[in-house]
C-alpha cells in the first residue's frame, strides 16, 4: 500500500468553527489532490497540489482552502465549517502525469453540527 | 470537459453469475480511464486501468474492461460473482491537464448467495 495518512480519521466539529485536515505522504510523490465523498456523486475534487506551493482549485473549492509547504504534507482547511460540507474527505496522490494512476488515502469523516 | 456516466446505481447478481457494471464516458481527447473499488468503510483501490495500449485491460481478482471507442465506453465484467465482490464501484476519466480525476457516480454491487 501506498504511505499516505490522513489525521484525524473521524471528527465532530460545530457551525463556524475552522477545521483543518492533514494528508502525509512518504512517497515522495509530486502530485496531491483532496477529493470529498457524498452518497450519489462519487468522488468530487476540492483542491490539487502539483508541487510545493503550487495549488489550484478543483470543482467544489467554494470554502475550503489548502497549503504545501512541504512535499509530504497536504494540508485542507476549512475557514468556518458549514453542515454542508459534512462529508468524507480523502487525500490522494500522483508519482507522475505518465503514470497516472492515484493512490487514495483511508479518508476522514467530518461531521459538523 | 470529461465526464463520466455509470449507468446503473445498484447492481445485485447471484454468486457464480457474471457482473457487468456499465460506465460511459465523455472526452475531448483519447482518454485514460479507471475503474476503483471501495468496500464498505474502506478508501479505494484500482482493479484495472487504460491508457491507450490494448483495449481489453484485465484487473485484479478476476476483472477485466474493454474500452470502445465508437461507443464512448469502459464496461467492468467479471465472469463469476464472489461474495467479496460486494462493493461500489467507481468508474473514473483522468484529464491530461495535472491528472485531474472526474469520478462516476458510483455502483453498488451486490452479491447474493
Amino acid at each position: 500500500d501506498a504511505g499516505i495518512t490522513q489525521s484525524p480519521r473521524h471528527k465532530v466539529t460545530e457551525t463556524g468553527t475552522p477545521v483543518t485536515l492533514r494528508c502525509h505522504q512518504t512517497e515522495n510523490h509530486r502530485y496531491m489532490y483532496w477529493y470529498r465523498q457524498d452518497p450519489g456523486h462519487g468522488l468530487r475534487l476540492i483542491h490539487y497540489s502539483y508541487g510545493v506551493k503550487d495549488t489550484d482549485k478543483g470543482e467544489v473549492s467554494d470554502g475550503y482552502s489548502v497549503s504545501r509547504s512541504k512535499t509530504e504534507d497536504f494540508l485542507l482547511t476549512l475557514e468556518s465549517a458549514t453542515s454542508s460540507q459534512t462529508s468524507v474527505y480523502f487525500c490522494a496522490i500522483s508519482e507522475s502525469l505518465d503514470a497516472n494512476e492515484q493512490f487514495f488515502g483511508p479518508g476522514t469523516r467530518l461531521t459538523v453540527l | 470537459a470529461q465526464s463520466v456516466t455509470q449507468l446503473d446505481s445498484h447492481v445485485s447478481v447471484s454468486e457464480g453469475t457474471p457482473v457487468l457494471l456499465r460506465c460511459n464516458y465523455s472526452s475531448s481527447y483519447s482518454p485514460s480511464l479507471f475503474w476503483y473499488v471501495q468496500h464498505p468503510n474502506k478508501g479505494l483501490q484500482l482493479l484495472l486501468k487504460y491508457t491507450s495500449a490494448a483495449t481489453l485491460v484485465k484487473g485484479i481478482n478476476g476483472f477485466e474492461a474493454e474500452f470502445k471507442k465508437s461507443e464512448t465506453s469502459f464496461h467492468l465484467t467479471k465472469p463469476s460473482a464472489h461474495m467479496s465482490d460486494a462493493a461500489e464501484y467507481f468508474c473514473v476519466v483522468s484529464d491530461r491537464n495535472f491528472n485531474k480525476f472526474y469520478f462516476g457516480s458510483g455502483t453498488k454491487l451486490n452479491v447474493k448467495p
